[in-house]
């Protein structure tokens, strides 16, 4: 058990609707990370917020957004949703700003879309 | 920017035999590297890391990794493989306090 908790494990939603995955870090972890992983694109790198705040972003579609509370959870958020959003999301938390700090990942949210 | 490569997606060994993946990274700064195994259905797990020091370096389940600076290698090698290593095995690499960016991934068959 990594410390990371994620829900829903599965949601099967239609197109064109709006889903909320929500991920509580490990106990003292400032930092928490959102990855997307799909067969043909592998893992991929969506957002990171350190302490409340977005610290870096990578490949997130603009329907998406995420935030992270003053209690630390994250929540992304996914809307208008397409037939090729269905992926594993992953979240990941770690202790914080240093780079040798390891991340932690979650079991993961099965998102299908029909 | 930082990147990792993992070329080929799928290596298959016969149990007891040598256990080597290879990735490569591109960095203009010292770069932080790991390797994670993911179990099917499961979440990323890391087998090991690299920071600074020594550079071969010890994880999990009887895996190590040598960073090589002058090959832009971390390599992952096991001796003897176990059933139980059959996954997936994921490089990664991170500079300061960004983004872990990972490889495409190899999956690991072990045979019998």
């Amino acid at each position: 058990d990594s410390g990371v908790t994620q829900t829903p494990k599965h949601l099967i939603t239609a197109t064109g609707q709006r889903v909320t995955l929500r991920c509580s870090p490990r106990s003292g972890d400032l930092s928490v990370y959102w990855y997307q992983q799909s067969l043909d694109q592998g893992l991929q790198f969506l957002i990171q917020y350190y302490n409340g705040e977005e610290r870096a972003k990578g490949n997130i579609l603009e329907r998406f957004s995420a935030q992270q509370f003053p209690d630390l959870h994250s929540e992304l958020n996914l809307s208008s949703l397409e037939l090729g959003d269905s992926a594993l999301y992953f979240c990941a938390s770690s202790s914080g700003g240093a780079g040798n700090t390891e991340a932690f990942f979650g079991q993961g949210t099965r998102l299908t879309v029909v | 920017a930082q990147s990792v490569t993992q070329l080929g997606s799928h290596v298959s060994v016969s149990e007891g035999a040598l256990v080597l993946l290879r990735c490569n990274y591109s960095s203009s700064v010292p770069p932080y590297l790991f390797w994670y195994v993911q179990y099917p259905n499961q979440g990323l797990q890391l087998l090991l890391k690299y920071t600074t020091g020594a550079t071969l370096v010890k994880g999990i389940n009887g895996f190590e990794a040598e960073f090589k600076k002058s090959e832009t290698s971390f390599h992952l090698t096991k001796p003897s493989a176990h059933m139980s290593d059959a996954a997936e095995y994921f490089c990664a690499v991170k500079v300061g306090s960004e983004k872990l960016v990972f490889g495409k991934g190899m999956k690991l068959t072990v045979n019998p």
